[in-house]
């Protein structure tokens, strides 16, 4: 298996745009979670998923953040519109089960907003 | 309200030399802990878990150390490598609850 792929690598986009953020689940994990890194706050959760279903979404910053799953492979995270403080790396994970064990996560992806 | 606490950004040590790296945690009812490691430009990489029925696990060069008493575990690595240089995080979840909660990491460098 290729592990966990997010796309695009790199985004930079101008305050206001629409952003999309791509990723696609280890086959067989039915858990995943978006996480943003910044230096100032580390790894936060945004939201997490259960086979499909969007089970905590308390850490999605404001109503400018959506995400969604719609099959079992792939989940997508919007901004809409876009600013500068939304500035970061996400990454999404996936785990088989969900409750404890590893999760496995993406390469990422550098969010720059101009 | 941070739940996992890595207080030291940053270490340094010699190749060959143990490295430490400690982690706080404050929830009682974490009881599953797991380290990751981080390059420069890549996801997290799942290092070493321990449950919090025991008290250590070893797997190679790694050894996570867990005192539930003091809500502390700790990750040593020996010998240290230079290839080891990266951001170490630590993470909690608790079995009734499916959150990975993370430390800030702490960069860890090996001089050759």
């Amino acid at each position: 298996d290729a592990g966990v792929i997010q796309s695009p690598r790199h985004e930079v986009t101008e305050m206001g745009q629409e952003v999309t953020l791509r990723c696609k689940l280890i086959s067989g994990h039915n858990s995943l979670f978006w996480y943003r890194q910044t230096m100032m706050r580390g790894l936060e959760l945004l939201i997490y998923f259960n086979n499909n279903v969007p089970i905590d979404d308390s850490g999605m910053p404001e109503d400018r953040f959506s995400a969604k799953m719609p099959n079992a492979s792939f989940s997508t995270l919007k901004i809409q519109p876009s600013e500068p403080r939304d500035s970061a790396v996400y990454f999404c994970a996936s785990r088989a089960g969900q409750v404890q064990g590893k999760a496995f996560f993406g390469q990422g992806t550098r969010l720059t907003v101009v | 309200d941070q739940q996992v606490k890595q207080n030291s950004p940053s270490l340094s040590v010699q190749e060959g030399r143990i490295s430490i790296l400690n982690c706080d945690y404050t929830n009682s009812m974490f009881d599953y802990f797991l380290w990751y490691k981080k390059y420069p430009a890549e996801g997290p990489t799942f290092l070493i878990s321990i449950s919090s029925i025991k008290d250590k696990n070893e797997d190679g060069r790694f050894t996570v150390f867990l005192n539930k008493s003091a809500k502390h575990l700790s990750l040593h690595i020996v010998p240290s490598q230079p290839g080891d240089s990266a951001v170490y995080f630590c993470a909690a979840s608790a079995s009734s609850n499916y959150k990975l909660t993370f430390g800030k990491g702490t960069l860890l460098t090996v001089n050759p």
